[in-house]
């Protein structure tokens, strides 16, 4: 049972350079996230998508795009990196059941570090 | 965005010790989790709040929806080494019923001596 996986686990890149940050869910959720953890900040939201063909914006997107492509894959996109984006980032998905809206799965994380 | 204050930011104890921390909110919450995260992994879901008052437990955990809805506790009654990790409280504001509005407190370290 893989539940939320993401790849790839560690990637270093030079400021300006773009990436991709992959995430995958086998669990039927409707729902996918992309969060940073950075030190004494918390987790914070980048992008969510309720559902499949639907994105949006969470406290922190400046800097980042995402695509959901199907349902159960949920892309993050770095255009050009910079120093700030260096963090760790984290893929979740959610049960959606009525009412319970915080049984966040989180994959492993990401950890991104921008020269 | 939300301000969550989650304190202490970090515990030292021996093995054996009940642990306590919490969470407190400017806001009224309708939800409240915890979630304990390990070094390398994910945050993984502890207990779930939805009314206020309410206590659950989950094994030697035990968690509490404060009556104001702005506050939330978290027990570990008898630590053990396996309890290592950082706790992150999370809440939902009150008249959201989507996990986008789930703000997340920035964490207690816990580490257990022998």
């Amino acid at each position: 049972n893989a539940g939320v996986t993401q790849t790839p686990k560690f990637q270093v890149l030079k400021t300006g350079q773009s990436m991709t940050l992959q995430c995958a869910q086998d669990m039927n959720h409707n729902s996918m996230y992309w969060y940073r953890q950075d030190p004494g900040m918390g987790l914070r939201l980048i992008y969510y998508s309720a559902s499949e063909g639907t994105t949006d914006k969470g406290e922190v997107p400046n800097g980042y795009n995402v695509s959901r492509l199907n349902k159960r894959e949920f892309s993050l996109r770095l255009e050009s990196a910079a120093p700030s984006q260096t963090s760790v980032y984290f893929c979740a998905s959610i049960r959606g059941l009525a009412g319970r809206t915080g049984e966040l799965f989180f994959g492993e994380g990401s950890r991104l570090t921008v020269l | 965005g939300q301000q969550l204050n989650q304190s202490p930011q970090s515990m030292f104890i021996q093995e054996g010790e009940d642990v306590s921390m919490n969470c407190t909110s400017s806001s009224i919450f309708n939800t409240w989790l915890w979630y304990k995260q390990e070094p390398g992994e994910g945050p993984v879901l502890l207990i779930a709040l939805y009314k206020a008052g309410e206590l659950t437990s989950n094994g030697r955990l035990t968690a509490q929806f404060g009556i104001t809805r702005k506050d939330s506790f978290l027990n570990i009654s008898a630590s053990i080494p396996s309890d290592v990790g950082i706790y992150f409280c999370a809440g939902q504001p009150i008249n959201t019923g989507t996990a986008s509005k789930l703000t997340f407190g920035t964490g207690t370290r816990l580490q257990v001596t022998l």
